[in-house]
């Protein structure tokens, strides 16, 4: 079946512009993350919805960054007034079991900031 | 909140040989230990995980063992093969839902 897929692959953003990333989970996943991975780290936690509901947004960096799933499905991750420190790979990850174990992640939407 | 650290950062081994990348966790609640491999551009993929009710736990040429009183876990390659080269990300589970990973290990095995 297929895994989580995540759009653009790839996005180029002048600084200050506005950014939107899609997050297709695997179908009847419930919970669904949000990591950012900076160049030779590992991935860090951004925010967490279990269907529609956002259970945890501790990991946002500020304010510009908003993140939703309205109907429990598909997720938007969104950057406003996008700034060079924004440049990362955002990953997008599922999981069906109440425990969360294992997450399956998608490819990532790399993200440069000009 | 949980810290991971993971060491080395950086692994070089001959084709055929063992490889030991090892992790320690701060929080004494966690209770889930995935290992992720993650080649260039690609998603990290899911090779063992172990659960805190476990010491060890083994898949072929992969192991991954668990000392809950020192808080570390380590995984272990065996046979090494150069398609084992990519970066290894330890990862932990504590009381909140995500996972805290390592910083990763490169992994190169050498022909």
């Amino acid at each position: 079946g297929a895994g989580v897929s995540q759009s653009p692959r790839y996005k180029v953003a002048k600084r200050g512009q506005d950014v939107a990333l899609r997050c297709d989970p695997i179908s009847g996943h419930v919970s669904l993350f949000w990591y950012q991975q900076a160049l030779g780290q590992g991935p860090e936690f951004l925010t967490y919805f279990q269907n529609e509901a956002q259970l945890d947004k501790s990991g946002l960096p500020s304010d510009r960054f908003f993140a939703e799933r309205p109907e429990g499905s598909v997720s938007t991750l969104k950057i406003q007034r996008t700034q060079q420190e924004d440049s990362a790979v955002y990953l997008c990850a599922s999981s069906n079991r109440r425990d969360n174990s294992p997450l399956h992640f998608g490819n990532g939407t790399r993200l440069t900031v000009t | 909140g949980e810290n991971v650290e993971q060491h080395p950062s950086t692994l070089s081994v001959q084709e055929g040989d063992s490889a030991v990348i090892k992790c320690t966790y701060s929080d004494s609640a966690s209770n889930y230990f995935p290992w992720y491999k993650q080649e260039l551009g690609k998603r990290p993929q899911l090779i063992i995980d172990i659960r805190s009710n476990v010491g060890e736990k083994k898949d072929q040429r992969i192991a991954v063992t668990l000392n809950k009183t020192a808080k570390h876990f380590s995984l272990h390659i065996t046979e090494t093969q150069p398609e084992d080269s990519a970066v290894y990300f330890c990862a932990a589970r504590g009381g909140a839902d995500g996972l805290t990973f390592g910083k990763g290990t490169h992994l190169i095995i050498q022909p």
